[in-house]
């Protein structure tokens, strides 16, 4: 148990709707990171906040947005959701959010139908 | 820009040790992370390397070579239980973003 945790564990929705992942941090840690990872794909870093400013963005898309709050949980919203919006999206934490290790939650796996 | 190759697939004995390999180019060297992968399971964390040389940590040693933009990872008296994707990942400009390699899928057969 890396103490990173995520909800909801699964999430099965439609086409076009807007869902929202959740997570909270290891208890000290400042920083957090969304990634996405999909069979063919690998692990894909979305984005970092850290202490609740954003720090580095990947390869977003523009139908998804994050944000941490002041007590350091952090949710990823995605809407208008596509079949290949499919995956598993991790969450992850670290104390400096600068080349630090870092812990991963469970993740929520995604089904868009 | 940032470039980690990782062979995509090994197979390997039970009790065998076994050397997964990572080579990477990158824009600013600040150290590689080795994680491990169970099918669904989230990433855990092995191994960070920032310096040349060998790091030992009970049956998983790393080992870097900055100059050679190359690491490994060696598993000694393999156990079932290691059969997982293990992650050679190097953080972006020195930043938090990890980029990680495709993984290597280890087969441990009995």
């Amino acid at each position: 148990d890396s103490g990173v945790t995520q909800t909801p564990k699964h999430l099965i929705t439609a086409t076009g709707q807007r869902v929202t992942l959740r997570c909270s941090p290891r208890s000290g840690d400042l920083s957090v990171y969304w990634y996405q990872q999909s069979l063919d794909q690998g692990l894909q870093f979305l984005i970092q906040y850290y202490n609740g400013e954003e720090r580095a963005k990947g390869n977003i898309l523009e139908r998804f947005s994050a944000q941490q709050f002041p007590d350091l949980h952090s949710e990823l919203n995605l809407s208008s959701l596509e079949l290949g919006d499919s995956a598993l999206y991790f969450c992850a934490s670290s104390v400096e959010g600068r080349g630090d290790e870092q812990y991963f939650g469970p993740g929520t796996r995604l089904t868009v139908t | 820009g940032q470039n980690i190759d990782q062979p995509t697939e090994m197979t390997a004995t039970e009790g065998a040790i076994v050397q997964i390999n990572c080579t990477y180019q990158t824009s600013g060297f600040n150290g590689l992370f080795w994680y491990q992968q169970h099918a669904g399971e989230a990433p855990t964390f092995l191994s960070y390397n920032v310096l040349d040389g060998l790091e030992e940590k009970g049956r998983f040693s790393s080992f870097l070579s900055r100059s050679k933009g190359y690491s490994y990872l060696l598993l000694k008296e393999l156990q079932m239980k290691d059969s997982a994707s293990y992650l050679c990942a190097v953080p972006y400009n020195q930043g938090g973003k990890l980029i990680f390699g495709q993984g290597t899928e280890l087969s441990v057969k009995p």
